[in-house]
């Protein structure tokens, strides 16, 4: 079945700090993930995508993400955590099935401390 | 250009009643969603539409129906509302090629008691 994992319900981080917000995946075929972001009371707005090529994507807002098939995770990372970027994150791989759905992990909520 | 636009924000609806979420986008997207959010769950796929009269269930259509007269836009109906469903629901568009990615409004929060 196709899903995603993200283990961690919440990552505390200290602002300038690196921070890393992780992400498994089990999609047949070759996987276009996804990153997005959801700030409280808004929609989900898109940070980053993989869809082929480089193993390391870079996205909006300084972050990047590092695709491993091996491992099958698609880890979203930022050298330099802001408080600004305390946020929910989720992680998405496209559905094989088509018709460009989605399949969102959990969430992982980023709260990054002065 | 507004993007995806959601009404209303906010509903409290009682246990029986019915309603209609409203979705229009105006980019001209071809594919369009709607999601439930739920804590600890992320989102999950009620229904989708590829185009102008065409839609098909998601994960979780049960209780809910929808329409597609437009491309601009796609309402969510729920018949007989229950607990179960109180939710945040997201609507999302997509032009389905090249890019991937989907445009969200900015939900609605919908309580049923």
């Amino acid at each position: 079945a196709q899903s995603v994992a993200q283990p961690e319900d919440q990552v505390n981080v200290a602002e300038g700090n690196p921070l890393t917000v992780k992400c498994t995946y089990s999609v047949s075929g070759n996987p276009y993930l996804f990153w997005y972001v959801q700030y409280p009371n808004r929609g989900l707005q898109f940070l980053l995508k993989y869809i082929t090529g480089d193993n390391l994507v870079k996205g909006s807002y300084g972050f990047e993400a590092e695709f491993n098939k091996s491992q099958t995770s698609f880890h979203l990372k930022k050298p330099s955590a802001l408080v600004s970027d305390s946020a929910l994150y989720f992680c998405a791989v496209r559905d094989a099935g088509g018709y460009n759905k989605l399949i969102f992990g959990a969430g992982t909520r980023l709260a990054v401390h002065p | 250009n507004a993007g995806v636009t959601q009404t209303p924000k906010f509903r409290i609806l009682k246990i029986g009643q019915s309603m209609t979420l409203q979705c229009t986008q105006d980019m001209n997207h071809n594919y369009m969603y709607w999601y439930r959010q739920d804590p600890g769950m992320g989102l999950k796929l009620i229904y989708y539409s590829v185009g102008a009269g065409i839609t098909d269930k998601g994960e979780v259509p049960n209780g809910y129906n929808v329409s597609r007269s437009t491309t601009e836009d796609f309402p969510l109906r729920l018949e007989l509302a229950a607990p179960s469903q109180t939710s945040v629901y997201f609507c999302a568009s997509s032009t389905g090629q090249g890019t991937y990615g989907y445009t969200f409004g900015s939900g609605t929060r919908l309580t049923v008691v």
